[in-house]
């Protein structure tokens, strides 16, 4: 079993549905969960930030951590065309030092999103 | 926010041959650095932690010799790979974390083509 596992989609929605993206993972150790959106031939870039369980709102991004169920969800509303991309979840089981960080994130495949208009 | 840049965007070159890639941030200082491959509809694969003024921690099954990580400096990492064949094509991605951000951030990436 992977550490993280997210179901690579494709997943095809039209204009304003609401968009619900999922990650399960097996590291009870894990406790920072991150939310990374990534356009095609760009590097990720950070949408949602999480520490340990409970829910986080940005804007039209609402992201869920359980980890009673070792699982995550990123929800998007009213989607819009331009949130067409691949969506990665990353976790890692620290953040800190200073200077800088030494801890890996261990990332999901990654889900390929595509808003149609 | 915090800044990575990544230097080339894109770069093609014959085999044999050695590519450098650079990763700055520029606005923040890194003791840490992560380089990662991403294969096309793949996740990314850490490949190497570079440590500012220390030897380059690699992954498991990632070639020391041939993936020759630099962090000479608090602001700069650098990835070259060494004389290069067309299965090292594929997407460099470098990333660090700003102290007191949560989250990593990432550079732009680097697409390799080795022809």
């Amino acid at each position: 079993q992977k550490e993280v596992e997210q179901d690579p989609g494709p997943l095809s929605v039209p204009e304003g549905a609401i968009v619900s993206l999922n990650c399960t993972y097996s590291n009870s150790a894990f406790q920072y969960f991150m939310w990374y959106r990534q356009y095609s031939r760009k590097g990720p870039e950070l949408l949602m930030y999480t520490y340990s369980s409970g829910n986080k709102e940005d804007g039209r991004f609402t992201a869920q951590v359980d980890k009673s169920s070792k699982y995550i969800s990123l929800f998007i509303r009213d989607s819009q065309p331009s949130d067409s991309a691949t969506y990665l979840c990353a976790m890692s089981d620290g953040i800190g030092g200073s200077g800088g960080s030494n801890y890996k994130l261990t990332f999901g495949k990654g889900t390929l999103l595509t808003v149609n208009p | 926010g915090a800044v990575v840049s990544q230097h080339p965007s894109r770069v093609i070159c014959k085999s044999g041959t050695s590519v450098k890639i650079e990763c700055r941030s520029l606005d923040f200082q890194a003791t840490t650095m992560f380089w990662y491959r991403q294969f096309p509809k793949k996740s990314l694969m850490l490949m190497a932690t570079s440590n500012e003024g220390s030897k380059a921690t690699y992954e498991q099954g990632v070639e020391k010799d041939k993936f020759l990580i630099n962090h000479a400096s608090l602001t700069l990492s650098t990835l070259t790979v060494t004389s290069a064949h067309p299965e090292d094509s594929s997407f460099y991605i470098c990333s660090a974390r700003k102290q007191g951000d949560y989250g990593y951030t990432f550079g732009s990436g680097t697409r390799l083509t080795v022809v």
